[in-house]
């Protein structure tokens, strides 16, 4: 079945300093990836889709300079959060997306939890 | 706009028992997807089914089985002979079709608590 990675698991950064999560497709190409936040017991946020060669695209309120994401190919894109803050704090989960049968699929990281001191 | 409504909560029910998670969903696009996840407390949610509009046979897998309505926007999901194993929170999610990749919304999920 499809999987996909996210490195790290865990971080624990301080105040002022920049995360990078790395989101990986490992058995299939991803030409479309997408980054949701999630805060405790709440559903999923879509922060942003991220594209293969071209720019992400946002949701709206989501502070582009401030999560910056790189889709470099094919299988990996990274969400980098700049100068983050403890409101910045949250469980980060990405999803690559694969097409069988003309129909598209999401699959999940196991997430990212960050915490900021 | 797309939205998915899961009302219950949480559920709490005894190993053995039946239990039914229900989804409401609206949308304006006559071709859409529906999906359902679950998100074990590890948090990486698992895809369970995808099932797109125009199928509306229900299916089982196992334990598992879903009833597609149309005509209610809704599709529910069923676990039988629950185990504790099942325990999780469930999301059902609506996909709105952008060019090369699924955008989904996302219901609020069920938290479901299995207990011996």
């Amino acid at each position: 079945g499809a999987v996909v990675s996210q490195h790290p698991s865990r971080v624990i950064c301080k105040s002022g300093t920049s995360v990078k999560i790395e989101c990986r497709s490992l058995d299939f190409q991803a030409t479309t990836m997408f980054w949701y936040r999630q805060f405790p017991k709440k559903s999923l946020m879509l922060m942003a889709t991220s594209n293969e060669g071209s720019k992400a695209t946002y949701e709206q309120g989501v502070e582009k300079d401030k999560f910056l994401i790189n889709h470099a190919s094919l299988t990996l894109s990274t969400l980098t959060v700049t100068s983050a803050h403890p409101e910045d704090s949250s469980f980060y989960i990405c999803s690559a997306t694969e097409r069988t049968g003309g129909t598209d699929t999401q699959y999940f990281g196991p997430g990212t939890r960050l915490t900021v001191l | 706009a797309q939205k998915v409504t899961q009302a219950q909560t949480e559920i709490s029910v005894v190993e053995k028992e039946d239990v039914t998670l229900d989804c409401v969903y609206e949308t304006r696009d006559t071709t859409y997807y529906l999906f359902w996840y679950k998100q074990p407390p590890s948090g990486e949610l698992v895809f369970l089914i995808r099932r797109n509009s125009f199928d509306e046979q229900n299916e089982i897998s196992g334990r598992y089985s879903w009833n597609f309505q149309k005509s209610t926007s809704s599709f529910n999901f069923t676990i039988t002979a629950s185990q504790v194993v099942d325990s999780a929170v469930y999301f059902c999610a609506l996909s709105e079709l952008t060019g090369g990749g699924n955008k989904l919304t996302f219901g609020t999920g069920t938290q479901l608590k299995v207990e011996l």
